[in-house]
């Protein structure tokens, strides 16, 4: 089975373009949840959904951030307008929200390959 | 607020002995994940094991291993025969207690070297 696909696994762009990350989370999951990673602050939660609706976009820098997930199999990060700052490896998750039995793993978030963005 | 902390930034062992990575969590509710995750050098996260707070026995896969002491609040992750493929970062991270809630805290990884 695919795993969570990711894309473009590379991005260079300029300081104030618009940036568009891509995930498709693994079929039947119906938890998404967005990373940031950089050396300085570790693994960032940026915003989760759940059923296709945002939970908690707490983790969200600001406004020049905004995320969707139009549908069960597609979610898009947006930055507008890109900062040098946002330079970082986006990641993309998903799960399936469920109980919590003994014995398993139903909660476990598998990852996307990364999105490595670099803002000049 | 849940908290993880891995004491090790680095470690460097011998090929085909033992490695334990320490973990050590935070919190106040009965009911919670534990997780680990390797990261190697080409970026990717990658899952190797699930503890949940109630299970009575430690969890195994292949070989990997997670030493899971509830009343110390630590959840150890031990690999044993270490390979050079096992150089990577491993994360340790924790789901919270209300199940409701899925945000993950990780821990800032700890760096492991096998050397041949």
């Amino acid at each position: 089975d695919a795993g969570v696909i990711q894309s473009p696994r590379h991005e260079v762009t300029e300081m104030g373009q618009e940036v568009t990350l891509r995930c498709k989370p693994i079929s039947g999951h119906n938890s998404l949840f967005w990373y940031r990673q950089t050396m300085m602050r570790g693994l960032e939660l940026l915003i989760y959904f759940n059923n296709n609706v945002p939970i908690d976009d707490s983790g969200m820098p600001e406004d020049r951030f905004s995320a969707k997930m139009p549908n069960a199999s597609f979610s898009t990060l947006k930055i507008q307008p890109s900062e040098p700052r946002d330079s970082a490896v986006y990641f993309c998750a998903s799960s399936i929200k469920g109980q919590r039995l003994a014995g398993g793993d139903q909660e476990t978030q598998y990852f996307g390959p990364g999105t490595r963005l670099l803002v000049l | 607020a849940q908290k993880i902390t891995q004491t090790q930034p680095g470690m460097f062992v011998q090929e085909k002995e033992a490695v334990t990575l320490d973990c050590t969590y935070d919190t106040s509710d009965p009911s919670y994940g534990l997780f680990w995750y390797k990261q190697p050098s080409s970026g990717e996260m990658i899952f190797l094991i699930y503890q949940g707070s109630y299970d009575q026995q430690n969890a195994t896969e292949g070989r990997y291993s997670l030493n899971f002491q509830k009343a110390r609040k630590s959840a150890n992750l031990v690999i044993s025969a270490s390979q050079l493929g096992d150089s990577a970062m491993y994360f340790c991270a924790m789901s919270p207690p209300d199940f409701g809630n899925e945000k993950l805290t990780f821990g800032t990884g700890t760096r492991l070297t096998i050397i041949p």
